[in-house]
């Protein structure tokens, strides 16, 4: 099944905390994984993408932790900032294909207070 | 670098009419661009996948007569909604294929009145 699961779906967290968005998939065809962060109105922007063959990628104060085993992955904002309250969405695709259509996950509405 | 454009931003239009709209790899090529649709508060939909020189592949559900899919060269694909009905006000959204990565337009805002 062509399924990205995300949780939650929608996440409060305080300015300076860790932020935390969980995702969940089926097909272990899937080897390609990034994040997206969209803001009301306008397109997702890429923000990070990891493959299978790590277990983790850090950018800057953004990480995904990718579980193989557990067909499980999650993005990480460290000391989140107000600026990061947004909509992220997790996605999968499979790259061998030629096409490589994006599965998305459901959507988490992150909300940041001061 | 990977730079994505949508014209236009948003656009008004009677029923029944048509609306085209453009998908813009600035600052590079693409030769596969994906076009979506969202609904507020939800996900991503992929409507069809489009490809420079061949037919556009659509996905289950989505009428290809209605919305037709036009990838012109390697940095410009456009969707035109044709006999636009209100139910087909939504949130428009391409995405360009560089290497595995999507890189998304800004968004297209279609209200049909």
């Amino acid at each position: 099944q062509q399924q990205v699961k995300q949780s939650p779906q929608s996440l409060i967290v305080q300015k300076g905390g860790i932020s935390i968005i969980n995702c969940a998939y089926e097909n272990t065809a899937f080897d390609y994984f990034p994040w997206y962060q969209q803001f009301p109105g306008k397109g997702p922007a890429l923000l990070i993408a990891i493959r299978p063959d790590v277990s983790e990628k850090k950018e800057g104060r953004f990480t995904i932790s990718f579980n193989k085993s557990a067909k499980q992955f999650s993005l990480h904002i460290m000391d989140s900032q107000p600026g990061d309250s947004a909509t992220y969405f997790c996605a999968a695709s499979i790259t061998n294909f030629g096409n490589e259509k994006l599965t998305f996950g459901t959507g988490t509405r992150l909300t940041i207070i001061p | 670098g990977a730079v994505v454009s949508q014209h236009p931003s948003w656009v008004i239009c009677k029923s029944g009419t048509s609306v085209k709209i453009e998908c813009r790899s600035l600052d590079f090529q693409a030769t596969t661009m994906f076009w979506y649709r969202q609904f507020p508060k939800q996900s991503l939909m992929l409507m069809a996948t489009s490809n420079e020189g061949s037919k556009a592949t659509y996905e289950q559900g989505v009428e290809k007569d209605k919305f037709l899919i036009n990838h012109a060269s390697l940095t410009l694909s456009t969707l035109t909604v044709t006999s636009a009905h209100p139910e087909d006000s939504s949130f428009y959204i391409c995405s360009a294929k560089r290497g595995y990565e999507q890189y998304f337009g800004p968004g297209t805002r279609l209200t049909v009145t």
